[in-house]
């Protein structure tokens, strides 16, 4: 079966510190990889989507990055955290020929 | 942005009553719908999703409706129960990579 894994699950950072999230899934080949912001009582804001090895779509301007080294690796990064990156990121897959999108825990960052 | 919203933003229902939680999409080209349940500090869990062809949809205790003339979507929780208090969210597809959510609707579940 398929799982998908985030870490870390919390994390605190500085204002203008660097940022690396990792997701990583299992049970699958050649996944769509998606990465999604939560503000707090908000829905779900797509930030990146990856259709394969370095193919990277980003669908807001912002300070984030997102890179994918492997077929199974999702990485979202920052070179220097805004107070408002703070939130909750969550990292999602989806197979060829299935429609639906899975979600991992999630990361909760907080930037102070 | 968010094209899918939703008309309340919390529910509360009785224990063991039906609960119906609804939804409006924007996008008439949207050709699939998935609701979400989100508890407190997890990430959204599928519930049951419905394509455009259909306008019904019934999986265990959950019912989705989906009327496309008004672009409407709903969930139907029958029996609630408390383990049913979390945020749900509807979200439509607009094309084949993307989903778009709503900003979900908060149920919470009275004994």
């Amino acid at each position: 079966s398929q799982t998908i894994h985030q870490w870390p699950a919390t994390l605190v950072q500085p204002v203008g510190s660097p940022l690396s999230l990792e997701c990583t899934v299992e049970g699958t080949s050649n996944p769509n990889l998606y990465w999604y912001r939560q503000a707090a009582g908000r829905g779900l804001q797509l930030l990146f989507y990856s259709v394969g090895i370095g193919q990277i779509s980003s669908e807001v301007p912002q300070n984030l990055s997102a890179s994918r080294p492997q077929d199974r690796q999702f990485i979202l990064s920052s070179k220097k955290l805004l107070l408002s990156d703070s939130g909750f990121y969550l990292c999602a897959w989806r197979s060829w020929g299935i429609e639906t999108q899975y979600f991992g825990p999630g990361t909760r960052l907080l930037v102070l | 942005g968010e094209s899918v919203g939703l008309h309340l933003p919390t529910l509360s229902v009785q224990e063991g009553d039906n609960s119906i939680i609804n939804c409006a999409y924007s996008n008439s080209a949207s050709d699939y719908f998935i609701w979400y349940k989100q508890e407190s500090g997890k990430g959204p869990q599928f519930i049951i999703d419905i394509r455009s062809n259909m306008d019904k949809r019934q999986g265990q205790r959950v019912t989705v409706l989906l009327n496309k003339t008004v672009k409407h979507l709903s969930l139907q929780i029958a029996a609630t129960q408390p383990g049913d208090s979390a945020v749900y969210f509807c979200a439509e597809r607009p094309n084949d990579y993307k989903l778009s959510f709503g900003a979900g609707t908060t149920v919470t579940v009275r004994a």
